[in-house]
């Protein structure tokens, strides 16, 4: 069955530290993946997507993931978090059409 | 360009009543799906509407509903509401091609409360 797992449900990082969070997909066929953010109150914002091709992608606001085929993972990073970073994440995999499956998401807060 | 518009951003309803949600996608794009996001059960997708056909259907009961009109703004239904359709409703809009179609652009959702 397609699926997506985000192990971290809270994760607290200091303000200016690194940060990555984890996803693990299950899914037959090559994936589409993507990382989504929200903040409160708000809808989903694309950071960044990987459809083929190079293995390491940059997105928005300084985020960047690494697709590994081998571990079925899509972690995404960023170097320095900044306060203003404190929200949910959520990792996708596309399916048909329109169609993603989102992780639970994992809330990020940022300690000044 | 504008983004992606859902109205109303917040409604109240009492269990048993019927609740229309609109959205507008973005210019040229085509497709619009809908997702249903609950502290629960977290981000689920209800459907996606591709010129004016139902493309993709999720696991939900036949009280939700939707339709997508010649303009591609779509509206979703959900009829005879119980506490558990409470959520934050989610409209996204994609060019609904290619590799397109997997790249959904979100509104900032409809908070419906079921009293």
């Amino acid at each position: 069955a397609q699926s997506v797992t985000q192990p971290d449900i809270h994760i607290t990082v200091s303000e200016g530290a690194s940060l990555e969070l984890r996803c693990n997909y299950s899914y037959g066929a090559t994936p589409y993946l993507f990382w989504y953010v929200q903040s409160p109150g708000q809808g989903l914002q694309l950071l960044l997507k990987y459809f083929s091709g190079d293995t390491l992608v940059q997105g928005i606001k300084g985020f960047e993931a690494e697709f590994k085929r081998s571990q079925s993972s899509f972690n995404l990073r960023k170097p320095s978090v900044h306060w203003s970073d404190a929200a949910e994440y959520f990792c996708a995999v596309g399916t048909q059409g329109g169609k993603l499956i989102f992780g639970q998401g994992t809330e990020l807060s940022v300690k000044p | 360009k504008a983004g992606v518009t859902q109205t109303p951003r917040y409604l109240i309803k009492t269990r048993g009543q019927q609740v229309t949600l609109s959205c507008s996608p973005i210019s040229g794009h085509r497709s619009v799906s809908w997702y249903q996001q609950t502290p629960g059960q977290g981000l689920q997708f209800l459907f996606e509407y591709f010129s004016e056909t139902q493309r993709n259907k999720g696991n939900f009961p036949g009280r939700f509903s939707g339709r997508q009109f010649s303009n591609s703004r779509s509206e979703m239904n959900v009829s005879t509401l119980e506490l558990g359709d409470s959520a934050l409703y989610l409209c996204a809009s994609s060019l609904g091609t290619g590799a397109g179609a997997n790249v959904l652009t979100f509104g900032a959702g409809s908070r419906l409360t079921v009293l």
